[in-house]
């Protein structure tokens, strides 16, 4: 049963244009959302989060939207660089006491020049 | 800062026999997590140690397990390996305070023939 849901494997934009990786959850106990980036050979980095007790946050070029309503989260890129070009995995965490997180299984996403 | 560090980074087993991975965490971090990433799957959570204490184990069987020492350096071993068991391992580490943001390093890949 996947709890965190990336529909999209693959995602391809324009340099310059936006991109938008989408993400669903079915696990009402989620309350921190997160996105992570990963190049080829290296291990995932942190890029943004977001608690359930909001709806938007913006990092610079990043912003991340919440609707809980439709458990579903979404990450915004504006705009997008080749350097972007990556895997972005969705993940979720509960309230627990522990580091627990629960990921998509990622979209690649590719910003043409 | 030294990131963390995973050893070895590739690794070749056979049928039946058993693993033991290494990750030093980050300089003050107390959290190491453990996730398990092959294709079909994606990231998969393995278990958390914070303090020496498995705080938290994902859904894997018990020839899984892992231990935190006083220095907060991990180790996880897997028994009997299984070709399934072909997969890299993600080690994280974190401050513990259930933030979700992890620093991951660059994965132990095994492959098992």
């Amino acid at each position: 049963d996947q709890q965190v849901k990336q529909n999209s494997p693959s995602l391809s934009v324009q340099e310059g244009r936006i991109s938008i990786l989408n993400c669903d959850y079915t696990n009402s106990m989620f309350d921190y959302f997160l996105w992570y980036k990963k190049y080829p050979a290296e291990g995932p980095t942190f890029l943004i989060s977001i608690s359930s007790i909001k709806d938007k946050n913006e990092d610079g070029r990043f912003t991340v939207f919440l609707n809980k309503s439709a458990k579903h989260l979404s990450l915004h890129i504006v705009p997008s660089q080749p350097g972007d070009s990556a895997v972005y995995f969705c993940a979720a965490s509960a309230q627990g006491g522990s580091e627990k997180l629960v990921f998509g299984k990622g979209t690649k996403l590719t910003v043409n020049p | 800062k030294a990131g963390v560090t995973q050893t070895p980074r590739y690794l070749i087993k056979t049928r039946g026999q058993q693993v033991t991975l290494s990750c030093s965490p980050i300089s003050g971090h107390r959290s190491v997590s453990w996730y398990q990433q092959t294709p079909g799957q994606g990231l998969q959570f393995l278990f958390e140690y914070f303090s020496e204490t498995q705080r938290n184990k994902g859904n894997f069987p018990g020839r899984f397990s892992g231990r935190q020492f006083s220095n907060s350096r991990s180790e996880m071993n897997v028994s009997t390996l299984e070709l399934g068991d072909s997969a890299l391992y993600l080690c994280a580490s974190s401050l513990g305070i259930n933030t979700g943001e992890l620093f991951f390093g660059e994965g132990s890949r095994l492959t098992v023939l």
